[in-house]
C-alpha cells in the first residue's frame, strides 16, 4: 500500500526552530509537496521538493532523500502564526496526490 | 480575484437529502478535485477530472457525483447524505498532468465548503 507518515502534534516556542519529518511509500514517486493549514481554512502551497537536498524559502526550508523515503519541513524563527497543520504530500507514478494526515503546530510564546 | 471558489461556504441538511456544491476556478488550470476532511483532519481524494479522464476513488460511495460543465467548474453532486458525510469538502484545481510535471502539479485550493448532515 502506499502510505504517509508525520506526527500528529508538535509544540515549539516563539522564536525558536522545528523540524518536521515526514517518511513515505508510494508506488514511484514524482516529487513531495509540503502544505500549511491553519484552522478552518484551506491548504495553501509551502514548497516542492523532486530531488534531493535541500530547498530554503525564507523561514522556511524543505529537505528530500528519496533513497530513504524522507523528507523534513524546518522552520526558523517561528512566529505565533506559523501555528497550524502541515500536510505532506507524495505525487505518485500517476501523479496522484498520496496525503498525509499533517502534523499539528503549536507554538507557545 | 478568488482563484478557486466553492459555494455554499456552509450547508446544513437533513439525512436522505439532495445537494450539490459548486467550485469554480479562474486560473486556466485543467484539472480539478474534491477532497473530504473528516473531523480527523485527514484529507481524502474523491475525484479527479480534466476534459479527458475522470479518476475516482474507489472507496467513494456512488451517492457522489462530479458534474463538469466545462473546465473552469466542477461541482458535486450528493444524493441521500448520510451522516457520515458530514465533513469539509474542499476543491482545488492544477495544471493537466499530462503536459506538466513537478511543481506544476501544485494545488491550489478552495476555502472548503463545511458540510453537516442532521
Amino acid at each position: 500500500g502506499q502510505n504517509i507518515d508525520q506526527p500528529t502534534e508538535m509544540t515549539a516556542t516563539e522564536g525558536a526552530i522545528v523540524q518536521i519529518n515526514c517518511t513515505y511509500q508510494t508506488s514511484g514517486f514524482n516529487g513531495l509537496f509540503w502544505y500549511q493549514q491553519h484552522a478552518g481554512e484551506a491548504p495553501t502551497f509551502l514548497s516542492y521538493n523532486v530531488l534531493d537536498g535541500l530547498e530554503e524559502k525564507g523561514r522556511f526550508s524543505s529537505f528530500l532523500s528519496r533513497s530513504k523515503g524522507y523528507s523534513y519541513l524546518l522552520l526558523k524563527e517561528l512566529q505565533m502564526k506559523d501555528s497550524a497543520s502541515y500536510l505532506c504530500a507524495v505525487s505518485n507514478s500517476n501523479y496522484q496526490l498520496i496525503w498525509g494526515a499533517g502534523t499539528k503546530l503549536i507554538i507557545k510564546p | 480575484d478568488t482563484a478557486v471558489s466553492q459555494t455554499p461556504k456552509y450547508l446544513v441538511t437533513q439525512m436522505g437529502n439532495d445537494k450539490s456544491i459548486k467550485c469554480e476556478q479562474n486560473l486556466g488550470h485543467d484539472t480539478m478535485y474534491w477532497y473530504k476532511q473528516d473531523s480527523k483532519k485527514f484529507l481524502k481524494i474523491m475525484f479527479s477530472y480534466n476534459n479527458k479522464e475522470l479518476i475516482i476513488n474507489e472507496t467513494v460511495p456512488n451517492r457522489f457525483s462530479p458534474k463538469s460543465p466545462d473546465k473552469a467548474h466542477l461541482n458535486l453532486h450528493i444524493n441521500s447524505l448520510e451522516l457520515g458525510d458530514s465533513a469539509v469538502y474542499f476543491c482545488a484545481s492544477s495544471q493537466d498532468l499530462s503536459d506538466l510535471a513537478g511543481a506544476q502539479e501544485t494545488q491550489y485550493f478552495g476555502p472548503g465548503t463545511r458540510l453537516l448532515v442532521l
